[in-house]
């Protein structure tokens, strides 16, 4: 089967540095996205990799190891407007997305 | 209109009852999809149409329908709702149905509670 696992919840401080791990296990793969969702609002695209190495991107930067199945998203300098949840989702052979069920990240002051 | 609009906004539905949720684009995107999302899973894709005219099944399509007699709408239908599908379902689209970026923009979500 198809299966994205990334942590429920995290927590981190305003200024600070977070790393969001995604890993996969997917039909194919044909890139690898994240998104971000505020509370009661649409997800929102944030970073695309389809290629191993970083994408930076402002403050966040997103990683891929297609060898290890392994994505992380690093959000820089938090702000509070940064608390939401972080959706990985991965393209299988079919060209669908394969989603993860997101990380809650609660940014404290 | 900018980007994707859906209607209605939210629903209470009698089990039993028909129901068709809206959703239209004007981004001229070949692409639409429908997932719903429930607390604690990903989304999960409903129904897909990679053109006008063409449709395919995702992951839940049971219990649902839909068509794509243009490029700008996407109506999902519910023909019988079941209290299982409650739920927040979300349309979206993108510019071109497979490779290459094809980032999917998403639009705003019905709440869809079903008693």
């Amino acid at each position: 089967g198809q299966n994205i696992d990334q942590p429920t919840e995290m927590t981190a401080t305003e200024g600070a540095i977070v790393q969001i791990n995604c890993t996969y296990q997917t039909s194919g793969f044909n890139g690898l996205f994240w998104y971000q969702q505020h509370a009661g609002e649409a997800p929102t695209f944030l970073s695309y990799n389809v290629l191993d190495g970083l994408e930076e991107k402002g403050r966040f930067s997103s990683f891929l190891s297609r060898s290890k199945g392994y994505s992380y998203l690093l959000l820089k300098e938090l702000q509070m407007k940064d608390s939401a949840s972080y959706l990985c989702a991965v393209r299988d052979s079919n060209y669908q997305l394969i989603w993860g069920a997101g990380t809650k990240l609660i940014i404290k002051p | 209109i900018a980007g994707i609009t859906q209607a209605p906004t939210s629903q209470i539905l009698a089990a039993g009852r028909r129901m068709t949720l809206r959703c239209t684009q004007d981004m001229r995107h070949n692409a639409m999809y429908w997932y719903r999302q429930d607390l604690g899973l990903g989304l999960r894709l409903i129904h897909y149409s990679n053109t006008a005219g063409t449709t395919g099944k995702g992951e839940v399509p049971d219990g649902y329908s839909v068509s794509r007699a243009n490029t700008d709408d996407f109506p999902l239908t519910l023909a019988s709702a079941v209290p299982s599908q409650t739920s927040v379902y979300f349309c979206a689209s993108s510019d071109v149905a497979g490779g290459g970026l094809d980032e999917q923009f998403f639009g705003p979500g019905t709440r869809l509670t079903v008693l």
